[in-house]
């Protein structure tokens, strides 16, 4: 079965940059989307059709998508976003999550 | 501005079923399909299935066919999920989410708050 492979964690230094992977085969024929989820609160989108930012979303989050791996990049990494991000995407009119990641800044 | 807000949270027992309502308002509520996502605690977004509120019509995931039903009441601007043969597996947050179309993608651009569902004897 089709799946999305993300790392379990990723750590990164305040104003450093981070990256989060997403894998699955041909992924880069899908739009992909990304979701932020801090403890207690619902998931926020903050990427949408690969590289799209919706309104609110600051610039320093980013997102490519090509071959089998789509990316989650943050620029000048702040304390405020250390969460999970969970990568999407629809696959034979099914939804498809990826296992999250943590983000930690430290 | 865009809200959705959910039912309370429920416990119930392995076998029963639960009904989980998510009223939508700031926008017009049959412009925009409806989806259902679950989180049970410290594990990853696990998705059930959407609706589009404007005909009923439904797409359910494969792993829930038979025991999910979604439905809506236009009047009220509310979309509902109900979860049959309640397991303890099932226990879970439940949200749901308006979907923002970009052609045959759609991605989640606003969530409910989650409801807890609890399924224990």
């Amino acid at each position: 079965s089709y799946e999305l492979t993300q790392p379990p964690s990723v750590s990164v230094s305040p104003g450093q940059t981070a990256s989060i992977t997403c894998s699955g085969d041909k992924l880069g024929d899908e739009f992909v989307c990304w979701y932020q989820q801090k403890p207690g609160q619902s998931p926020l989108l903050v990427i949408y059709q690969d590289s799209k930012r919706p309104s609110g979303i600051p610039e320093r989050f980013s997102g490519s998508n090509s071959g089998t791996t789509a990316t989650l990049t943050i620029s000048g990494t702040q304390a405020a976003d250390e969460a999970d991000y969970y990568c999407q995407a629809w696959v034979s009119s099914s939804v498809l999550f990826g296992g999250g990641t943590k983000l930690t800044v430290l | 501005q865009v809200q959705l807000v959910q039912s309370g949270a429920e416990v119930k027992k392995p076998g029963a079923s639960v009904k989980v309502s998510c009223k939508a308002s700031g926008y017009t509520f049959t412009t925009y399909d409806i989806t259902w996502v679950r989180q049970a605690t410290g594990q990853g977004l696990e998705w059930l299935g959407w609706m589009k509120p404007n005909s009923g019509d439904t797409v359910y995931s494969q792993k829930f066919q038979g025991r999910v039903t979604m439905t809506r009441s236009i009047s009220t601007t509310t979309a509902y999920m109900e979860l049959s043969s309640l397991r303890s597996d099932d226990t879970a947050v439940y949200y749901c989410a308006r979907i923002r179309w970009s052609g045959s993608y759609g991605s989640f651009d606003f969530w409910g708050q989650g409801t807890l569902v609890t399924v224990a004897s």
